[in-house]
């Protein structure tokens, strides 16, 4: 079975401070992960996959298969990224697992 | 590009009643579209899966003939809550993969369904 599991409900960190938003998965193949996040009053969208290997907005999450883990760091947090981010999975054409969400919030 | 909408934005309605909700893709063709519950500061459930002019597969615990999902063609998938209870009460969410490309879906914003 497929799960996703993010610790924390809610991370509260100064600007400027290191973040890192932990996420688990549990599954017997081989997944796609991903990061969605939902801003104030918008829409989810997607922050990174792990194919790509890309940074976005400074974010950056490394896929561990030994440890099951694809947890998203960056470096310096601002105040713009405080918001709801979700760790997901997918199987491959199965649809998008998601985690329970940690809310970020960056303080001044 | 990959805009999805959705239609209402939000809808209140008398317990009894159906209330329809419409997804579309708008600018690429879906193969593909789900749609999610999701319940105040709670994650998104999802509630089933529509393929284009196929019968759509319903996740355990999800009442097929309360929620009736039809997805007439490649830009578009319709969620229908039959007889509306006040526990049906909760923001819904449409979202849809590409017919090509990375295995990636675009979510709708949003439809916020509160039953009387």
């Amino acid at each position: 079975a497929q799960r996703v599991t993010q610790p924390e409900k809610l991370l509260s960190v100064f600007k400027g401070a290191p973040v890192e938003l932990k996420c688990n998965y549990s599954y017997s193949g081989s997944p796609e992960l991903f990061w969605y996040v939902q801003y104030s009053r918008q829409r989810l969208q997607l922050l990174l996959r792990h194919i790509s290997r890309e940074s976005i907005k400074g974010f950056t999450a490394d896929l561990n298969k030994g440890e099951t883990s694809f947890h998203l760091k960056k470096p310096f947090a601002q105040e713009e990224d405080s918001a709801m981010y979700y760790c997901a999975l997918s199987g491959g054409n199965t649809p998008l697992v998601f985690g329970k969400g940690t809310r970020l919030s960056v303080i001044a | 590009g990959a805009v999805v909408s959705q239609h209402p934005s939000r809808v209140i309605c008398k317990s009894g009643t159906s209330v329809k909700i419409e997804c579309r893709s708008l600018d690429f063709q879906a193969t593909t579209m789900f749609w999610y519950r999701q319940f105040p500061k709670q994650s998104l459930m999802l509630m089933a899966t529509s393929n284009e002019g196929s019968k759509a597969t319903y996740e355990q615990g999800v009442e097929k003939d309360k929620f009736l999902i039809n997805h007439a063609s490649l830009t578009l998938s319709t969620l229908t809550v039959t007889s509306a209870h006040p526990e049906d009460s909760s923001f819904y969410i449409c979202s849809a993969k590409r017919l090509a490309g990375y295995n990636e879906q675009f979510f709708g914003p949003g439809t916020r369904l509160t039953v009387l």
